[in-house]
């Protein structure tokens, strides 16, 4: 099972690019990486998912690796409504499973 | 849609009782989970089920039993509170394949 790794704790002044970075050095060739977040313990919110090639929606930015070893979230203008816990996910194939780590808690700054 | 739709939102449980944490979704989603999570860290799985009468066991799922009669709910069943089982307890939804799991807004649930 792919997991993920993830650095505990980061900060980000308002208005410039948070980058999020995350290992998943035994991804399956098959495997998508997701990114979530939570606020206040609310239900995880989804934000993007690849596979291998960069994407990109109105809430970020995802830059995948070409190994897929690593990625990288990038939330172009923080706000401070972007203060929330990060996480980066494997999905496991067995029933669609999702293993969350500890995430990162990225905390923006005024 | 309400989308994935938890109740309650919060509860207080004595030892030894038993209670069920009601989850529902109205987007017509094959795969639905139950997670905990405790303070400070991240979610873990305790059951899941691909379609309407096929349930099977996450990482966590000592004390805990699930039903699937329905493509709708997926209700959790605590038989024997125990205070290691006070958590935020969220159930999520999702079409399979590859597409992203929607979760409800938690249950919050503390066992004195």
């Amino acid at each position: 099972d792919a997991k993920t790794t993830q650095p505990p704790s980061m900060d980000c002044a308002e208005g410039r690019a948070a980058n999020l970075p995350c290992n998943h050095s035994t991804i399956s060739g098959n495997e998508y990486v997701y990114w979530y977040r939570q606020i206040h313990s609310q239900g995880p919110q989804y934000i993007i998912h690849g596979l291998k090639n960069n994407e990109t929606n109105e809430m970020a930015s995802l830059i995948i690796t070409e190994d897929r070893k690593s990625s990288t979230l990038i939330l172009p203008h923080a706000t401070l409504r972007d203060t929330a816990v990060y996480y980066c996910i494997v999905r496991v194939n067995t029933g669609n499973q999702f293993y969350f780590g500890t995430g990162t808690s990225l905390t923006v700054i005024p | 849609n309400a989308g994935v739709t938890q109740t309650p939102k919060f509860r207080i449980l004595k030892i030894g009782q038993s209670m069920t944490l009601q989850c529902t979704q109205d987007m017509n989603h094959n795969y639905m989970y139950w997670y905990r999570q405790d303070p400070g860290m991240g979610l873990k799985l305790i059951y899941y089920s691909v379609g309407a009468g096929i349930t099977d066991k996450g990482e966590v799922p000592n004390g805990y039993n699930v039903s699937r009669s329905t493509t709708e709910d997926f209700p959790l069943r605590l038989e024997l509170a125990a205070p290691s089982q006070t958590s935020v307890y969220f159930c999520a939804s999702t079409t399979g394949g590859w597409q992203p799991q929607h979760f409800g807004d938690g249950t919050r649930l503390s066992i004195l």
